[in-house]
């Protein structure tokens, strides 16, 4: 089926430092989202984005955290600065049209020390 | 708000027809019933989905009550491959449509 890829799969930053996790979508996908998973916990939403614009975003979604999707690259999650209760599973997803189903990356497992 | 229901665990054989539960005694007329999987290390993967009728695909078949208050995922023949935490997810069919997840139910397969 369809894929998802995520870059880095694991990344470990000292508390303070940006980060950057770097998501490459199914190719003819236009809607785009990101969920955070605390080890042993459920998965949570954070952010949606379509045509270069968060649509809607959780209170998750720290003033910290900012999406893009330059130019049909990467979708990307940047984290400035990064804190302790950062250290989670972000997982990628992307969808046809927000009425359809998502399909999500393998995660990126992002260590803050 | 947990707007589902379903059993921490569950347990089959390999080969057996499993059955998994979900109570949605509040589902909205405009809501979606939502199945997805998700093994450790891995992003959650699409089984299938419904809204009155009951579905089938490859991987499973979905049985949605007439009320549509509860629904059941039926995995034919597991096997060591469909060990998981498989969560019921609703899905109103109106604004950005985000998934919520649960905890889901862990199914545990025994060779």
């Amino acid at each position: 089926g369809p894929k998802v890829l995520q870059i880095p799969s694991h990344q470990i930053i000292d508390m303070g430092q940006m980060v950057t996790l770097n998501c490459d979508p199914v190719s003819n996908h236009l809607y785009f989202y990101w969920y955070k998973q605390i080890l042993g916990q459920q998965m949570e939403f954070l952010v949606n984005f379509y045509n270069g614009k968060v649509m809607e975003k959780s209170k998750l979604f720290k003033d910290q955290f900012s999406v893009e999707r330059p130019d049909g690259s990467y979708f990307t999650l940047k984290i400035q600065p990064t804190a302790l209760e950062d250290s989670a599973v972000y997982f990628c997803a992307s969808s046809w049209n927000w009425g359809y189903e998502q399909y999500f990356g393998p995660g990126t497992r992002l260590t803050v020390l | 708000d947990a707007k589902t229901t379903q059993p921490d665990s569950m347990e089959s054989t390999e080969g057996e027809t499993v059955h998994l539960p979900c109570s949605h005694a509040t589902i909205s007329g405009n809501e979606y019933i939502y199945w997805y999987r998700q093994v450790p290390l891995q992003g959650p993967e699409y089984v299938t989905h419904g809204l009155q009728q009951n579905t089938t695909n490859s991987m499973a078949f979905l049985a949605i009550a007439s009320d549509r208050k509860s629904s059941t995922l039926i995995l034919p023949h597991v096997s060591l491959r469909d060990a998981a935490v498989y969560h019921c997810i609703l899905r109103a069919n109106t604004g950005y449509q985000n998934f919520y997840f649960g905890k889901g139910t862990s199914l545990t397969v025994i060779p």
